[in-house]
């Protein structure tokens, strides 16, 4: 069985300083990661995914995450905020055999000051 | 391209009334995913469709939900009786279904339904 935990229901930044929300997950066999995005009113955005290959994996709108086994984690990460990353963000988790079954988080909203 | 389309947007019912929502997939996409996102949680899977089969229902409530998809493009989930803890958003998911599970799933806007 698969489960995520996000750190943090709310997070909060300046614009410019740097974004991380935190992401762990439980997995009986490897993973699969990924993290959406959900803008007001509107249907969840595949921001980046971990499937197999390097640990560290390059998104849209320049955020990042690295998988860290040891860790069970799976970071999302971005140096400099803009006020259009104010959203609520989403990890989830899949296992790696079978049908795509993606377990999410509860969400971590991202509240960006002027 | 167009997205995944999902009407109506919003519903409010009272409870024991039904209810339905219908999901457009994108074009050419095998498989489509319902999801129950209550407020203040993530996203739940509701039901999966490969073309018109079912492939997990497991977290489907049977006794008072259905679902379809005919001829493996348009699907409806239905809701009879609504109760009041089903008040949520609906999302409608499409994924090519090629890539296995590392196919990326599209979402629809949602359907926030409300039970009175």
């Amino acid at each position: 069985a698969q489960s995520v935990t996000q750190l943090g229901s709310h997070v909060s930044v300046s614009e410019g300083a740097l974004v991380l929300l935190r992401c762990n997950y439980s997995s009986s066999v490897p993973p699969y990661l990924f993290w959406y995005v959900q803008y007001p009113n509107q249907g969840l955005q595949l921001l980046l995914k971990y499937t197999t290959g390097a640990t560290l994996v390059k998104g849209i709108n320049g955020f990042e995450a690295e998988f860290k086994k040891s860790e069970t984690s799976f970071h999302l990460t971005k140096p400099s905020a803009h006020m259009s990353d104010a959203a609520e963000y989403f990890c989830a988790v899949s296992a790696n055999t079978g049908f795509q079954k993606l377990v999410f988080g509860t969400g971590t909203r991202l509240l960006v000051s002027p | 391209e167009a997205g995944v389309a999902q009407s109506p947007r919003y519903k409010i019912i009272e409870k024991r009334q039904s209810v339905a929502f219908w999901c457009n997939p994108i074009s050419g996409h095998a498989t489509l995913y319902w999801y129950q996102q209550i407020l203040g949680q993530g996203p739940k899977l509701l039901i999966q469709f490969q073309n018109n089969g079912v492939v997990d229902d497991s977290q489907l409530p049977k006794d008072r939900f259905s679902a379809e998809r005919l001829k493996g493009v348009d699907s409806t989930l239905k809701i009879q009786p609504a109760k009041l803890e089903d008040s949520a958003v609906y999302l409608c998911a499409s994924s090519l279904g090629t890539g296995g599970n590392t196919d990326t799933q599209y979402f629809g806007p949602g359907t926030r339904l409300t039970v009175l």
